[in-house]
C-alpha cells in the first residue's frame, strides 16, 4: 500500500545553520505534497506545498524539492532559528482527491542556540 | 480572524462513557475532517465530510461517530466501543485543492 516515511526521526542543528528534512513516498501516483510544522500541544501548520509537475518551490526561508525519479521530497530551512524547533510532517495526496492525505510519522527538529 | 476552534483543549472521561468533541470553523470551507494522533505515529483519518449532511468513514472510523448538520460544525463522538480512545484529536477543514487548516486539538484521556 501507499506509505510516506521520513529518513530521520530527529534532527539537531545549530542556530543559523541550514536544515534539511527528508521524506520518501512510495505511491508514484501522488500528485500533491504538503509540509506541515507542528509545535508541542498545537495543531499542524501549513508550511509549503508542491505539485508533481514541479521540482522546486520556494517560500520565505523554506524550499521544497521534489525528485519524482526516486520518490523523494525534502524541506530545506535556511538560517534555522529556535522558533523553528518543532515536528515536521510531509503528506501526500493521490487518487485525484483532496481529502486523502497520507501523513508520515514526522521528524523532530531541535535548534540549539 | 478566521480559523478552526476545537474545544475543550483537555478532556477527561471514565471508561464506558461517550464523549463529544467540538469543532467549529469560520473559514467558509466545504470540507471538514477528524484525525487522531498518537505518539510516534502520523495522523490517521477518522471521518471526513465534503458537504453538509454527508460524511464518509476514514481509515479508523470504528468506535466513532460524526454529524454535519451545519457547514461550520463537525462534532466527533467517541463512543464506549472505541477500545483505545486516549489520544490527541485534530479537526481540519479545507476547500478543494487547498491544504488542510488544522485546529489546535483536543487531548482526550479516558481512565
Amino acid at each position: 500500500g501507499e506509505s510516506v516515511g521520513l529518513h530521520l526521526p530527529t534532527l539537531s542543528v545549530q542556530e543559523g545553520d541550514n536544515s534539511i528534512i527528508n521524506c520518501a513516498y512510495s505511491n508514484s501516483a501522488s500528485d500533491y505534497f504538503i509540509w506541515y510544522k507542528q509545535e508541542s500541544g498545537k495543531g499542524p501548520q501549513f508550511i509549503i506545498d508542491i505539485r508533481s509537475n514541479m521540482d522546486k518551490r520556494q517560500g520565505q526561508r523554506v524550499t521544497v524539492l521534489l525528485n519524482k525519479t526516486v520518490k523523494h521530497l525534502s524541506l530545506q530551512i535556511a538560517a534555522t532559528q529556535p522558533g523553528d524547533s518543532a515536528v515536521y510532517f510531509c503528506a501526500e495526496v493521490s487518487g485525484g482527491s483532496n481529502y486523502k492525505l497520507t501523513f508520515g510519522k514526522g521528524t523532530l527538529l531541535t535548534v540549539n542556540p | 480572524d478566521g480559523g478552526i476552534t476545537q474545544s475543550p483543549k483537555y478532556l477527561f472521561r471514565k471508561e464506558g462513557q461517550n464523549v463529544t468533541l467540538s469543532c467549529e470553523q469560520n473559514l467558509n470551507h466545504d470540507a471538514m475532517y477528524w484525525y487522531r494522533q498518537d505518539p510516534g505515529q502520523g495522523l490517521r483519518l477518522i471521518y471526513y465530510s465534503q458537504i453538509v449532511n454527508d460524511f464518509q468513514k476514514g481509515d479508523i472510523a470504528e468506535g466513532y461517530s460524526v454529524s454535519r448538520e451545519k457547514k461550520e460544525s463537525f462534532p466527533l463522538t467517541v463512543t464506549s466501543a472505541q477500545k483505545n480512545p486516549t489520544a490527541f484529536y485534530l479537526c481540519a477543514s479545507n476547500t478543494r485543492w487547498s491544504p488542510l487548516h488544522f485546529g489546535n486539538g483536543t487531548r482526550l484521556t479516558v481512565t
